[in-house]
């Protein structure tokens, strides 16, 4: 059972376009987080949103935390080819489960930004 | 400083080696991670090691190993491997393996091809 169900899973844009990612769960969570990851290397973090409701910016990308805590999204204005990637969703501390120390990652959104 | 250093870089080694992955962070974290990630997918959990004790074994196959020597160091032995073991294999550390909103830091990752 996939817990947080991340989309869309594959995106092909032009350079200058607009673009939002999203996560979903049936599930609440004490937080958020959002990476970044290149081929060949490792997730990089972008931001964690532990809030509900909470926005956070940074430069061109936008992350939302739904009130509820069990949805996200990210939103990237003006997409560049340096953009390009993987962008994972990971939700902490399922609130009720027994998740301890463990984080639930959506199945990523492989982002391809054409010049 | 955030990072996590990870050795080495590629791995290539047969069925009958033994081998071991090195990861280190000096961020003063007391929670450390091996996830296994295959070629355009989320990371998968191996184990969590708080405060220098095993918490989390995800029902790893006894080939892997962690070790954890000391709170900067993770080892993972590798013995008697399978091809499909190749991967990309990551180090994480936080500040906490805690229930809430501690983040995760990853390091680049080692890549690691069993022939």
């Amino acid at each position: 059972t996939q817990l947080l169900e991340q989309s869309p899973q594959f995106l092909s844009i032009q350079e200058g376009e607009n673009l939002t990612v999203y996560c979903n769960s049936s599930s609440v969570f004490s937080s958020l987080q959002w990476y970044r990851q290149e081929p060949g290397e490792g997730p990089v973090l972008l931001v964690t949103v532990v809030t509900g409701g909470e926005v956070k910016k940074l430069k061109r990308l936008t992350f939302q935390f739904g009130d509820a805590r069990k949805d996200s999204s990210l939103h990237i204005t003006a997409a560049q080819p340096g953009d390009t990637g993987l962008y994972l969703c990971a939700g902490a501390g399922i609130i009720g489960g027994t998740s301890y120390g463990k984080l639930t990652f959506g199945q990523g959104t492989i982002l391809t930004v054409h010049p | 400083d955030t990072e996590v250093t990870q050795t080495p870089k590629h791995l290539v080694m047969g069925m009958t080696n033994k081998k071991s992955l090195k990861c280190e962070q000096h961020m003063g974290h007391r929670a450390m991670y091996w996830y296994k990630q295959k070629a355009k997918k989320p990371p998968e959990l191996m184990f969590v090691y708080s405060y220098e004790k095993l918490s989390i074994n995800e029902s790893v196959p006894s080939r892997f190993s962690p070790e954890c020597p000391n709170s900067s160091l993770l080892n993972l032995h590798l013995h008697a491997l399978q091809p499909e073991d190749s991967a990309l294999y990551l180090c994480a550390s936080s500040r906490l393996a805690g229930f809430g909103s501690d983040e995760q830091f990853f390091g680049p990752g080692t890549r690691l091809t069993v022939l």
